[in-house]
């Protein structure tokens, strides 16, 4: 099966700083890569995906890369500020499946 | 909509009770998935569910059993629980449309349980 590896496992910047995470997967096949944000005491939530046929996607001060032949791809967030401290998950799966695999996250805190 | 909902919020067992998570959704979805989270190790899935009906085994299945009765409950059954089923359970569903599936999971707030 997949297996999904994220680093850093805990991640802190001063606020205003971008904050980069990145997740490797196994599994040659997987062509769908999504980010999910867990604030303190919810669950996850979507944040931002990305498909195999696509290098790179922004949204706003985020955005995803996407690395097929290294199979590795990343979290970019720029302009850091408070709300943006929380749990992130890469994960990666087929599109049209209904499965995904989960990397063990990141905790990001920004300092004021 | 209220999305997803679990039941209770938090539980503390001690070894050898039993007890049934409930998730609720009331997006109308298909697919319904248990995780559990536990520091370092990231979101696991113990089952998950195709359809009403219908359940299957995940990564981690061992000690847990799943019900899905009707399309919008999902639960999870600790008949014996252990101390290592200390963990957060999160519940979640997706959604399929014109026989395509939709990667996009959608989570309830969690389930807080502690074995002793």
């Amino acid at each position: 099966g997949e297996n999904v590896e994220q680093h850093p496992s805990t991640l802190s910047v001063q606020e205003g700083d971008s904050a980069v995470i990145k997740c490797t997967y196994s599994d040659s096949a997987s062509n769908y890569f999504p980010w999910y944000k867990q604030e303190l005491g919810k669950g996850p939530q979507l944040i931002i995906d990305i498909r195999s046929n696509v290098g790179e996607k922004k949204d706003q001060r985020i955005a995803v890369t996407l690395n097929k032949t290294a199979k590795h791809f990343s979290l970019h967030i720029t302009e850091t500020q408070p709300e943006d401290s929380a749990v992130y998950f890469c994960a990666a799966g087929l599109i049209n499946d209904y499965k995904l695999s989960f990397g063990a996250g990141t905790t990001v805190t920004v300092r004021a | 909509n209220a999305g997803v909902t679990q039941t209770p919020k938090f539980r503390v067992l001690k070894t050898g009770q039993s007890m049934t998570l409930l998730c609720a959704q009331d997006m109308n979805h298909e697919y319904m998935y248990w995780y559990r989270q536990d520091p370092g190790m990231g979101l696991r899935l113990i089952h998950y569910s195709v359809g009403e009906g219908t359940t299957a085994k995940g990564e981690v299945p061992d000690g847990y059993n799943v019900s899905r009765l009707k399309k919008q409950n999902f639960l999870l059954g600790l008949e014996s629980a252990a101390p290592s089923q200390t963990s957060v359970y999160f519940c979640a569903s997706s959604y399929q449309v014109a026989g395509a599936s939709y990667n996009e999971q959608f989570f309830g707030p969690g389930t807080r349980l502690t074995v002793l």
